[in-house]
């Protein structure tokens, strides 16, 4: 059972354009929402993350948007540059502990 | 330079042998973790320690054993391998066992069972 679900597999994008990518989630006890990313042959790093006191959460070009009614999220991505080319993952946790759930991840390719 | 070492980088093994996968972090943190990623499963949570004591196991199978012998150390014993154990073992760690901190992650562990 998938408790954490991503969308699409996978995107292309022109430079400059906006990427979304979706996020959506079964555990209403999950209350932290990181957006980790991971290049090829890297380890996955923190992008952004949000709790649920907030709707959105901003930070340069990434923002996510979270809808705690629907369980759904997503990241978008202004301007997309070829350098944000990477697999980005969702992932939730509840306040008991650290255990990361992760999403299967969307890979994003950005062209000139 | 890499503040969380993972030893080997890559690693083939025979079906029904026994491996170690070593991980050191030097970033001071409290808490430590593995994951696992392959190409059928997403990122998915194995253990979590914290001052060496195990605060969340996620691995049905016993024969994933963590080995604590420091702090700063959380090895990964699998016995018994089967080829599908075959996925990138990562180990992470962050400053405390709280919900909402950052993960760090290791470059990773890729082991191959033939």
């Amino acid at each position: 059972q998938q408790q954490v679900r991503q969308s699409p597999q996978s995107l292309t994008v022109w430079e400059g354009e906006t990427a979304i990518l979706n996020c959506s989630y079964e555990d209403s006890t999950f209350d932290y929402f990181p957006w980790y990313w991971q290049f090829p042959r890297e380890s996955p790093a923190l992008l952004i993350a949000i709790r649920p006191v907030s709707n959105k959460k901003e930070d340069g070009r990434f923002t996510i948007f979270f809808n705690k009614r629907e369980k759904k999220l997503s990241l978008h991505i202004t301007d997309s540059q070829p350098g944000d080319s990477a697999t980005y993952f969702c992932a939730a946790s509840t306040s008991s502990g650290q255990k990361l759930v992760f999403g299967q991840g969307t890979i994003l390719k950005v062209y000139l | 330079d890499p503040k969380i070492i993972q030893k080997p980088k890559y690693l083939v093994a025979v079906t029904g042998s026994e491996k170690i996968l070593i991980c050191e972090q030097y970033l001071g943190h409290n808490a430590m973790y593995w994951y696992r990623q392959s190409a059928k499963k997403p990122l998915e949570f194995m253990f979590s320690y914290s001052y060496q004591k195990l605060m969340d196991n996620q691995t049905a199978s016993s024969r994933f054993q963590p080995q604590s012998s420091k702090k700063n150390h959380l090895d990964l014993q699998i016995t018994a391998l089967k080829p599908d154990d075959s996925a990138t073992y990562f180990c992470a760690s962050s400053p405390g066992h709280i919900s909402n901190e950052r993960l760090f992650f290791g470059h990773g562990t890729k082991l191959s069972v033939l």
